[in-house]
């Protein structure tokens, strides 16, 4: 299956600094990424579906001029969350879609936290 | 709104049981499921996937689904205390959109 790198797996920030999230398919080439936020005891909330050389498209309460997502190339998709708050928090996972009803492979995750 | 909805629990088994998870969604048109187990802190692998009605067995996992009641489950047969994990059931609406996850079930299997 596919392979994906996502870096860093964890992050401490001071509150108004903006962090990048990458997320690199290391052996497929990727149309689609799809970006997750996930909260303590909470399930995966899909934050914005990401396509190479378009916007990405957001999900309804999600801001997307403060989660900023780039997939500028087929293996490449960035998240930076701009002037972070304590509130931003969470643990945040890329995936991308290899094709097939099997074909989600998931990043190892960003642990992100805002002091 | 598609909604995934599971029960969180926790559910608890003793070594060598059963454990049943469930897990019904809102969509009509979701065309395919997925188990995943997600350890605390780390990120979601796949279990199994069906799109079909029926059953579908991998070794000790068996996944039923059943379109006209929008309702899935994942059976667990001689659970292990490695079982342990928080299970999401994920559905699929549309070829080519993102998995939309349920809240998880957390398992504890005792030995």
């Amino acid at each position: 299956g596919a392979v994906v790198s996502q870096h860093p797996s964890w992050v401490i920030c001071k509150s108004g600094t903006s962090v990048k999230i990458e997320c690199r398919s290391l052996d497929f080439q990727a149309t689609t990424m799809f970006w997750y936020r996930q909260f303590p005891k909470q399930s995966l909330m899909l934050m914005a579906t990401s396509n190479e050389g378009s916007k990405a498209t957001y999900e309804q309460g999600v801001e997307k001029d403060k989660f900023l997502i780039n997939h500028a190339s087929l293996t490449l998709s960035t998240l930076t969350v701009t002037s972070a708050h304590p509130e931003d928090s969470s643990f945040y996972i890329c995936s991308v879609r290899t094709g097939g009803d099997s074909g989600y492979t998931f990043g190892s995750g960003t642990r992100l936290t805002v002091v | 709104q598609k909604e995934v909805e599971q029960n969180s629990g926790p559910l608890s088994v003793p070594e060598g049981a059963i454990a049943s998870l469930n897990c019904t969604y809102s969509d009509r048109g979701s065309q395919s499921f997925f188990w995943y187990r997600q350890y605390s802190g780390k990120s979601p692998e796949l279990i199994m996937f069906i799109y079909s009605n029926g059953d579908k067995e991998d070794g000790r996992f068996t996944a039923q689904l059943n379109k006209a009641s929008q309702y899935v489950s994942l059976l667990i047969r001689d659970s292990q205390p490695s079982d342990s994990a928080t299970y999401l059931c994920a559905v699929k609406a549309e070829a080519g959109t993102a998995l939309i996850f349920g809240k998880g079930t957390t398992l504890s299997v005792s030995s």
